[in-house]
């Protein structure tokens, strides 16, 4: 199947610092990328819909000057946690969807963030 | 919009014991269901979906889940589950309508044991 590759896997930063995940999609072109995030045993909250070449879409109660979502090309996209804080910490997923209904969402591998 | 609820938050068995995961889901279009298996810091593994045809699909590891229409469900079934089998299960919906995004149940933890 369709590879997802998420970087980096583990981070821990200092309060107030900035952090950036890329997600990749490996062997397919994604224009459509989403971003989760998850808190311990707690499912899987969308946060934006990152659109390739345009600007993301995010639900209702995410920041958008916290989380920046950039989609730059058909095979990546970066979320970057401004001035983080300890509430920030959580597992960010992001997965793209692949297939010819587009019904099929493949994830990476998740990154662990961890805000001191 | 669609939602999903999974009624079991966690779900004790016993090895070579037979399992169901329930999944109830709402919609006011059609859509497609999946169920993803997540291991501790990992991502999500698809096991299987319904797009359309069979109700009855069959997946990796031996899972397997039925889509009833009428009864707005998508439950999970292992005949025999395995120490390895243990690990949190989530169900989702999507419209069956291009990219639109995934909804997820709150997940169902299953705890197999010796």
């Amino acid at each position: 199947g369709a590879v997802v590759s998420q970087h980096p896997s583990w981070v821990i930063c200092k309060s107030g610092t900035s952090v950036k995940i890329e997600c990749r999609s490996l062997d397919f072109q994604a224009t459509t990328m989403f971003w989760y995030r998850q808190f311990p045993k707690q499912s899987l909250m969308l946060m934006a819909t990152s659109n390739e070449g345009s600007k993301a879409t995010y639900e209702q109660g995410v920041e958008k000057d916290k989380f920046l979502i950039n989609h730059a090309s058909l095979t990546l996209s970066t979320l970057t946690v401004t001035s983080a804080h300890p509430e920030d910490s959580s597992f960010y997923i992001c997965s793209a969807p692949t297939g010819s209904f587009g019904g099929e969402l493949f994830f990476g591998e998740g990154s662990r963030l961890t805000v001191l | 919009a669609q939602s999903v609820t999974q009624l079991d938050s966690q779900v004790p068995v016993f090895e070579e014991a037979p399992v169901e995961l329930r999944c109830n889901y709402s919609s006011s279009v059609s859509v497609y269901l999946f169920w993803y298996v997540q291991y501790p810091n990992q991502g999500l593994q698809l096991l299987l979906k319904y797009l359309s045809g069979s109700t009855l699909v069959k997946g990796i590891n031996g899972f397997e889940a039925e889509f009833n229409k009428s009864q707005t469900s998508f439950h999970l079934r292992k005949p025999s589950v395995h120490i390895s089998d243990t690990a949190e299960y989530f169900c989702a919906v999507k419209e069956n309508t291009g990219f639109q995004k995934l909804v997820f149940g709150t997940g169902t933890r299953l705890l197999v044991s010796p």
